[in-house]
């Protein structure tokens, strides 16, 4: 069953934005991961922040965690056209060792 | 090689056909996934294989039968399926199943899009 719940579902924008998506859960968790999946495809895991760090960066990517909202932003910096896809976030609690819960997603549309 | 790679790409069966989808890593991960994903929805759980042996099971109808061959296979029987069956099943893989406080970050194979017609 899903454990969190993405923010917005949907997004568009122009590029060279940038663009934020929200992930809030429910329970405590070891991680929380972010996943980019095209349209049809299979998941491309992005960035994994645990849950004693409160932020981390991967090129344009910035993540950013509050266990005690329970709540995490993707922020993509400098958007391009090719980042157009869904984006889910996922959770790895501490108690059910490798099971992901997965958020329903945003989908991210960029225009050129 | 960090790929996890799956056949067919597409499937259409009938409902009285039996059918096998395939996975495959050469990562060395001890724990293999399958995942079911209907149009806009997150990816959902059906088993989870480490070590070979079938560790969870997320109530899925004995419709689908999982099988490990060996650490780097995955298979997917399918027999008298459903319509409401039809979606992109994934198969995932990963390191640290059974670590405590490991990553379990998961590595995606394409999918197959099955039709149940």
């Amino acid at each position: 069953s899903q454990q969190g719940e993405e923010d917005p579902q949907a997004l568009s924008i122009q590029e060279g934005e940038n663009a934020t998506m929200n992930c809030s859960y429910k329970t405590s968790i070891n991680n929380l991961q972010w996943y980019r999946q095209n349209s049809g495809r299979g998941l491309v895991h992005l960035i994994l922040i645990r849950s004693n760090e409160r932020e981390k960066h991967s090129g344009r990517l910035r993540v950013t965690l509050d266990t005690s909202k329970k709540s995490s932003s993707l922020l993509i910096t400098a958007s391009r056209a090719a980042d157009t896809a869904s984006y889910f976030c996922a959770t790895l609690r501490g108690s059910t060792l490798g099971r992901l819960y997965f958020g329903r997603g945003t989908q991210l549309t960029v225009w050129p | 090689d960090t790929e996890v790679t799956q056949t067919p790409k597409h499937l259409v069966m009938g409902m009285t056909n039996k059918k096998s989808l395939k996975c495959e890593q050469h990562m060395g991960h001890r724990a293999m996934y399958w995942y079911k994903q209907k149009a806009k929805k997150p990816p959902e759980l059906m088993f989870v294989y480490s070590y070979e042996k079938l560790s969870i099971n997320e109530s899925v109808p004995s419709r689908f039968s999982p099988e490990c061959p060996n650490s780097s296979l995955l298979n997917l029987h399918l027999h008298a399926l459903q319509p409401e069956d039809s979606a992109l099943y994934l198969c995932a893989s990963s390191q640290e199943r059974l670590l405590a406080g490991g990553n379990n970050e998961q590595f995606f194979g394409p999918g197959t899009r099955l039709t149940v017609l």
